[in-house]
């Protein structure tokens, strides 16, 4: 079975510039996470969708940074204009449902902003 | 509101010593708890969780955790140490909150 799947793995942008990310979940999973993880740090929760739902979005940076979760499967999370502080990895997770179910990750995105 | 603490940020154990890697949490009632792993470059991958019942906890690579109510503690233990292990370790309550993480060298 394949895992959750993420490109690109490495993005180095300009700041201002908007980046996209993109992640395929593990077939059948309704619950996708999008973390972001500075260096040093363990992951921070920017959203969860519940399928099509945003269902917890209070960490996310609702000013610059958007995502969407079509037909419940794929997501994109996207940031425009890119700051220097954006600079981290972001990484997804699926699981079956929310709550007491296991998280799998995606290797991530490594971006880092110029 | 929940959180996490891992109060060792660097730990260095000889290969084939016992580890403990020390994890406390906040949480208003009987909290779901994991342990991830992660390698340089890669996602993280969990080693075991606790949701209820027996509160000593089997993972996987010969990791074990014991849930400790009175302490709110949640500790990783192995009883010998491979040069495989080198990685970053995280704590998790919720499963949505994660600890800062502990980074394990392993020396010859």
């Amino acid at each position: 079975e394949a895992g959750v799947v993420q490109s690109p793995r490495y993005k180095i942008i300009e700041k201002k510039q908007p980046v996209a990310f993109w992640c395929n979940p593990i077939s059948g999973h309704n619950t996708l996470y999008w973390y972001r993880q500075n260096l040093g740090q363990g992951p921070e929760l920017l959203i969860r969708y519940e399928n099509e739902e945003a269902v917890d979005d209070s960490q996310l940076p609702k000013d610059r940074f958007s995502a969407e979760r079509l037909k419940g499967v794929d997501s994109t999370l996207k940031i425009q204009p890119a700051e220097l502080g954006d600079s981290a990895v972001y990484l997804c997770a699926s699981s079956l449902s929310a709550g007491s179910e296991t998280q799998y990750f995606g290797p991530g995105t490594r971006l880092l902003v110029l | 509101a929940q959180s996490v603490t891992q109060p060792d940020i660097h730990i260095t154990v000889s290969e084939g010593a016992s580890l403990e890697l020390r994890c406390n949490y906040s949480y208003g009632a009987t909290p779901y708890l994991f342990w991830y792993v992660q390698s340089p470059g890669q996602g993280l991958q969990l080693l075991l969780k606790y949701f209820s019942g027996d509160t000593l906890v089997q993972g996987i690579k010969g990791f074990e955790a014991e849930f400790k109510r009175s302490q709110s503690s949640f500790n990783l233990r192995k009883p010998s140490v491979h040069w495989s292990d080198a990685a970053e370790y995280f704590c998790a309550v919720g499963p949505l909150v994660f600890g800062k993480g502990t980074r394990l060298s392993v020396i010859a």
